[in-house]
């Protein structure tokens, strides 16, 4: 099956720094890579979509300039939390879109911002 | 709008028993709908998805569900659940172009020895 992967797993940074977050399809080309954020005990909330070669598209009431990502080729996708704080603490999660309509999860990042 | 709902926040049974965790979805155009699993700290597993043909769909261990466009309904089944089974369980549809996911919020099934 399509394998997506997460790259690091769980991040703890000062508040101010920023992070950087990689999301890879290991076995296919992702033409679209979607973003979400859980928060504990919550379901996963869209932060936006992006496809390859263009500028992603941001959910409704997420800050484009804190929640940088950046999908360069049709195997990676970043997520760069920008000046981080801790309310950003939180559960993410990259999915990617190949050739059908599934999506294909990654593990997740862990972020805790001190 | 279009929206999933899942009614149960939290679904005990005991191991071995039935379980049936309920999605509802409100959209009028043609959607896809998809059952994920989450175990702790861990992304999401595809458990089945009904796209269109059958409306009783099979998935992964031992989990079926039944797409009833009437009742707008896509609930979640196993005959007989194990310990393994307990995590979260999450509804999702996908009913457009652009393929995006709208979740529900989950149910939390437990199973006890």
């Amino acid at each position: 099956g399509a394998v997506v992967s997460q790259h690091p797993s769980r991040v703890i940074c000062k508040s101010g720094t920023s992070v950087k977050i990689e999301c890879r399809s290991l076995d296919f080309q992702a033409t679209t890579m979607f973003w979400y954020r859980q928060f504990p005990k919550q379901s996963l909330m869209l932060m936006a979509t992006s496809n390859e070669g263009s500028k992603a598209t941001y959910e409704q009431g997420v800050e484009k300039d804190k929640f940088l990502i950046n999908h360069a080729s049709l195997t990676l996708s970043t997520l760069t939390v920008t000046s981080a704080h801790p309310e950003d603490s939180s559960f993410y999660i990259c999915s990617a879109r190949g050739q059908t309509n599934e999506q294909f999860f990654g593990p997740g990042t862990r972020l805790t911002v001190l | 709008a279009q929206s999933v709902t899942q009614l149960d926040s939290q679904v005990p049974v005991f191991e071995e028993a039935p379980v049936e965790l309920r999605c509802n979805y409100s959209s009028s155009v043609s959607v896809y709908l998809f059952w994920y699993v989450q175990y702790p700290n861990q992304g999401l597993q595809l458990l089945l998805k009904y796209l269109s043909g059958s409306t009783l769909v099979k998935g992964i261990n031992g989990f079926e569900a039944e797409f009833n466009k009437s009742q707008t309904s896509f609930h979640l089944r196993k005959p007989s659940v194990h310990i393994s089974d307990t995590a979260e369980y999450f509804c999702a549809y996908s009913g457009g172009s652009n393929y995006k996911l709208t979740f529900g919020k989950g149910t939390l099934l437990t199973v006890n020895p």
